[in-house]
């Protein structure tokens, strides 16, 4: 079956980066794209970006170019996304979530990772 | 960039109520929309694909319509189990998500 596994919760000081992993399973990794899309406490669900696993390219939001970087481990089916700068606005659970292809919805989502900023 | 709006924010309901739920996006999706259930602590679960299809495994007192900007998600008769926020999401150009509809109990 699929499922997407991500790491665990983090707490992190402002201007620190994080980087949360999403380990992909029960499908063939290279055929889906892969998304991230937080959502922050008492707002709604925001997407950042996504990776192509097959070649590595990827298209991020335009709020998020220059602070976010997504990458991708084809041997371990994992998908990575680092978020540098953080600041206390960035509190939120990161979520990966996968689709078939450039106009498609999301299937299966990751439980969700909590990242924490304060000082 | 395309923006979608929802409405309303907040849905108060009974158990049994007919529900709608609207959606509007800033240029036409064509029938690019997905509806999305999350439950607090949980991941969003997808209820309903390409404005009408209905995702396997999701009851069937969920459906959606809609076409171009305008569009909804209606539940036949609310359950227990549907208390929940509900977003729409359109991935015509990019993926953009509505703010999302909270509906709680009466």
């Amino acid at each position: 079956q699929v499922q997407l596994v991500q790491s665990g919760a983090e707490v992190k000081k402002p201007g620190a980066s994080v980087k949360v992993s999403c380990k992909a399973s029960g499908y063939i990794f290279t055929i889906y794209n892969m998304h991230w899309v937080r959502r922050a406490p008492g707002q709604g669900l925001e997407w950042m970006g996504m990776i192509n696993p097959s070649g590595g390219s990827t298209n991020y939001a335009q709020k998020f170019q220059g602070r976010v970087t997504m990458t991708r481990d084809t041997s371990t089916t994992t998908v990575y996304m680092e978020l540098s700068s953080l600041r206390s606005d960035d509190t939120a659970v990161y979520y990966c979530a996968r689709s078939f292809g450039g106009q498609f919805h999301f299937d299966f989502w990751g439980q969700g990772t909590l990242v924490t900023v304060s000082s | 960039d395309i923006q979608m709006t929802q409405s309303p924010s907040t849905l108060s309901a009974s158990v049994g109520d007919r529900v709608t739920i609207t959606c509007r996006a800033s240029q036409s999706i064509t029938s690019r929309l997905a509806w999305y259930q999350q439950r607090p602590g949980k991941a969003p679960n997808l209820l309903i694909y390409k404005a009408s299809g209905l995702e396997s495994g999701v009851p069937s007192r969920f459906s959606g319509s809609g076409f171009g900007t305008e569009f909804s998600l209606t539940i036949s008769s609310l359950q227990p189990d549907d208390f929940a926020t509900y977003f729409c999401q359109q991935y015509q150009t990019y993926w953009t998500f509505g703010q999302g509809t909270k509906v709680e109990m009466k």
